[in-house]
């Protein structure tokens, strides 16, 4: 089966610190990735997405990933991060164009101290 | 749009009660899926749907009823709550099971005692 990880559980930074949040996933065929971001008392949202083409990806916020096939990985960066980037981080897999097996990290923890 | 809408928001019951959390998406989606998050493993898929009249099981099913009726609708049932049941439900829908973004709902914070 495939699985997901996370290497941080929680991860704490100053404000204007860069970021990066690793993932790896476990899965031999092509697969879509995500990250999604969950802040305090809100519901998870979509920060970007790899399906194809370019393996660096742009997402809201000045957030983006890059998705290296040969080591199974899709990390997360923003070169300066605010407070309101203090929330948890999702990475998540599943097979090409098939939702049914999505598979979600544990999630990183992000604290931006001010 | 209210997007996905999930009720209630708190539930708490005894072990062995039932309940069933609602679901409801106005985007016309037909993919739509139920998952759980629990401290430290995340996001796990316990049913999901790829439109009316058809549901199958994802990786947490055990304990957990679905229908779907509608195109909107996707109630999730708890038949007899086990403590082990407690976690924060969300639902999801995405236009088809195609890999496309899904939206989550607020979520359900439900506690078995």
């Amino acid at each position: 089966a495939q699985s997901v990880s996370q290497h941080n559980h929680h991860v704490i930074l100053s404000e204007a610190a860069s970021l990066e949040l690793g993932c790896n996933y476990s899965y031999g065929g092509t697969v879509n990735l995500f990250w999604y971001v969950q802040y305090p008392g809100q519901h998870l949202q979509l920060l970007l997405k790899y399906f194809s083409g370019d393996p660096l990806v742009k997402g809201i916020k000045g957030f983006e990933a890059e998705f290296i096939k040969s080591k199974f990985s899709f990390n997360l960066r923003k070169p300066s991060v605010q407070w309101s980037d203090t929330a948890e981080y999702f990475c998540a897999v599943n097979r090409l164009y098939n939702n049914n097996d999505m598979r979600f990290g544990a999630g990183t923890r992000l604290t931006v101290k001010p | 749009n209210a997007g996905v809408t999930q009720t209630p928001k708190f539930q708490v019951l005894k072990t062995g009660q039932s309940m069933t959390l609602q679901c409801a998406q106005d985007m016309n989606h037909e993919y739509m899926s139920w998952y759980r998050q629990d401290p430290g493993m995340g996001l796990r898929l316990i049913h999901y749907s790829v439109g009316a009249g058809i549901t199958d099981q994802g990786e947490v099913p055990n304990g957990y009823n679905v229908s779907r009726s509608t195109t909107e609708d996707f109630p999730l049932r708890l038949l007899s709550a086990a403590p082990s049941q407690t976690s924060v439900y969300f639902c999801a829908s995405s236009r088809a099971s195609g890999g496309n973004e899904q939206f989550f709902g607020p979520g359900t914070r439900l506690t078995v005692l």
